[in-house]
């Protein structure tokens, strides 16, 4: 079955940098893509961005762009998020999420549970 | 304020259907087939129950069903059940940034 596990998450102090990684398996990793989205504390969700299958593709929220990157290692079935510049606003949960397809037609089919970012001095 | 529109809250009794709605623009609901929706509980990550509009991933009940009209997408769901009690977000592609908008969210309460 698929499983996707973040990890990376903690308090980090405004203006800081944080790199989340979440790993996939039960699935072609290769063949899929991959998405962040985030949920701030009793609010709904936001999505983060997005990278196609073979990386090829990027995009972005205008919440993050400029301060976030997604990368992806094929070869170790892992998805990244190097977040930059963090402020208070970006406090969340982060999941990590699959994509029913290679990127180009989004919807996600499976989540990972999560990892909490605290953006807090 | 979120991209696409969905009512705040929503009820119903066991064994009736509700339709929670999801309105966007041409640059996303209306343009293209690829709106899905979203079941969440509390403290735990959300699960697909529609997705391409009208699609069920395979496990979903068929309880659950998709629709659209012009710019506006909707959920039902029949025979409602306690079980379903849970907050409902819908996605759908856009043409422009951002990538993909959700709704605000809708809390379902079964009574």
């Amino acid at each position: 079955q698929v499983q996707l596990v973040e990890s990376g998450g903690g308090v980090v102090q405004p203006g800081r940098s944080l790199t989340l990684s979440c790993a996939g398996s039960g699935f072609t990793f290769s063949s899929y893509g991959m998405h962040w989205v985030r949920q701030a504390p009793g609010k709904g969700l936001e999505w983060v961005a997005v990278i196609w299958y073979d990386g090829s593709n990027k995009y972005y929220a205008d919440s993050v762009k400029g301060r976030f990157t997604i990368s992806r290692d094929n070869s170790k079935n892992t998805l990244y998020l190097q977040m930059y510049s963090l402020r208070a606003e970006d406090t969340a949960v982060y999941y990590c999420a699959k994509d029913g397809t290679e990127g180009a037609r989004p919807h996600f089919d499976s989540w990972g549970q999560g990892t909490l970012v605290t953006v807090s001095s | 304020q979120s991209a696409l529109t969905q009512p705040a809250s929503v009820s119903g009794s066991p064994g009736q259907s509700i339709t929670i709605s999801c309105t966007g623009t041409s640059s996303d609901v209306g343009g293209y087939n690829y709106v899905s929706w979203y079941q969440q509980y509390p403290g735990k990550a959300p699960k697909l129950m529609i997705y391409d509009v009208t699609n069920r991933p395979s496990g979903v009940s068929n309880r659950f069903s998709g629709s659209k009209s012009g710019n506006t997408a909707s959920v039902t769901i029949s025979g409602l059940q306690a079980e379903d009690e849970a907050d409902y977000y819908c996605s759908s592609y856009r043409d422009s940034s951002p990538h993909v908008v959700f709704g605000g969210g809708t809390k379902l309460t079964v009574l």
